[in-house]
């Protein structure tokens, strides 16, 4: 079993709605991460979350935005979105701080994704 | 920007077979990690690796963090058939200072024959 939950495992939405993709970790890390992931290909990078503030934003569209509640959680608002806006959305969390001194350089460990489709 | 070659693209074995792939890159890096992901799953984490030459084990699994830090390999002995999967290798650029960003290879698509 994953530490990292994601929900709805499954959402199904059509362009004009708005709704949220939610993830939870009990790691105690404080990095969190939001990806995109197309079938048969790498997860993407969206968003960056570290001590709960927002790091890295790789220049995704406002119709996504994310938020960070607290260390557990991050959430994923959605509005307006496009067709081509279906995918596998992969939420991670890794450790802070890397081991030899240096920048982050600890492993992502990924949820199991909310599938979603545009209609 | 920075990139993981990784190869193959996909592999067809008979069940019993050893396997191996790998990434190359031109870039330096800190980190080397391997992922499997069945589908209608995320990624899971296989192995880490932090120094250049190390070699690691995790049962029928082992990879290297290769001694000019811009490779690493996978190695899987005698392959079953729940070893299917989509393998993406992922790395940490000595070059990035904050964040963990990720670069991911493309994938090794695995397919094991009974």
């Amino acid at each position: 079993d994953t530490e990292v939950t994601q929900t709805p495992k499954h959402l199904v939405m059509g362009m004009t709605n708005k709704k949220s993709l939610k993830c939870e970790q009990h790691m105690g890390h404080r990095a969190m991460y939001w990806y995109k992931q197309k079938a048969k290909k790498p997860p993407e990078l969206m968003f960056v979350y570290s001590y709960e503030k927002l790091s890295i934003n790789e220049s995704v569209p406002s119709r996504f935005s994310p938020e960070c509640p607290n260390s557990s959680l991050l959430n994923l608002h959605l509005h307006a979105l496009q067709p081509e806006d279906s995918a596998l959305y992969l939420c991670a969390s890794s450790q802070e701080g890397g081991l030899s001194g240096g920048p982050n350089n600890q492993p992502q460990h990924f949820g199991d994704g909310t599938r979603l489709s545009i209609l | 920007g920075q990139q993981l070659n990784q190869s193959p693209q996909s592999m067809f074995i008979q069940e019993g077979e050893d396997v191996s792939m790998n990434c190359t890159s031109s870039s330096i890096f800190n980190t080397w990690l391997w992922y499997k992901q069945d589908p209608g799953e995320g990624p899971v984490l296989l192995i880490a690796l932090y120094k250049a030459g190390e070699l690691t084990s995790n049962g029928r699994l082992t990879a290297q963090f290769g001694i000019t830090r811009k490779d690493s390999f996978l190695n899987i002995s005698a392959s079953i058939p729940s070893d299917v999967g989509i393998y993406f290798c992922a790395g940490i650029p000595i070059s990035y200072n904050q964040g963990g960003k990720l670069i991911f290879g493309q994938g090794t698509e695995l397919s094991v024959k009974p």
